[in-house]
């Protein structure tokens, strides 16, 4: 089956740890997506991929990092200088960027900062 | 800036329609989607419309009008499993996709 795998579901760190949020896809998608969700607030885009070894920060990417050496994987980190890191993180991908192609949405991750 | 709005929440009847209102002000338009989104689940692709007027989908319909930066989400026959909430979002001229807050509805037997 194709889709996109977002591991753990749910996360918890502890206040000034760094971590990484996985996102796989086996679609054969070019373009990846991270937004964050937060209540009453729609979703606000972070980073996003068009090609392997290339990103480009969205509204909201301070204090976030990703990396893209596949095509597949698309990893997102949360560093502690976020301010506000619990949220539900969300990972899509599309077969291009520059086209009206629809997203597709992983489950997401709710990650908890204690 | 760029604004999508929708309501925050709507109440309707099993078995009856629900018109889900977005309206938009954006930077350039490349089309609109429309999702639904089950709580704590990732949203789901339901119809994309880039020309005016009324895309019809089984029980679901969207319609669109570019000069009013208005869509609607029509749906028909309502299920209990029909409760979750409705995003709108508008892929502007740079094709980012500029999301609503969402609608959630709640649908009572």
């Amino acid at each position: 089956d194709g889709g996109i795998t977002q591991s753990p579901k749910y996360l918890f760190r502890k206040e000034g740890q760094n971590v990484t949020l996985s996102c796989e896809q086996n679609l054969n998608h070019d373009a990846m997506y991270w937004y964050r969700q937060d209540p009453g607030q729609g979703l606000r885009l972070i980073y996003y991929s068009q090609i392997v070894n290339d990103f480009q920060k969205g509204d909201i990417a301070e204090g976030y990092s990703v990396s893209r050496e596949k095509k597949e994987s698309f990893p997102l980190t949360v560093t502690s200088a976020q301010k506000n890191p619990t949220a539900f993180y969300l990972c899509a991908s599309s077969q291009i960027r520059t086209d009206t192609d629809t997203q597709y949405f992983g489950p997401g991750t709710r990650l908890t900062v204690l | 800036g760029q604004n999508i709005d929708q309501p925050t929440e709507m109440t309707a009847t099993e078995g009856a329609i629900v018109q889900i209102n977005c309206t938009y002000q954006t930077s350039g338009f490349n089309g609109l989607f429309w999702y639904q989104q089950h709580a704590g689940e990732a949203p789901t692709f339901l119809s994309y419309n880039v020309l005016d007027g009324l895309e019809e989908k089984g029980r679901f319909s969207s319609f669109l009008s570019r000069s009013k930066g208005y869509s609607y989400l029509l749906l028909k026959e309502l299920q209990m499993k029909d409760s979750a909430s409705y995003l709108c979002a508008v892929l502007d001229s740079n094709y980012q996709l500029i999301w609503g807050a969402g609608t959630k509805l709640i649908i009572k037997p």
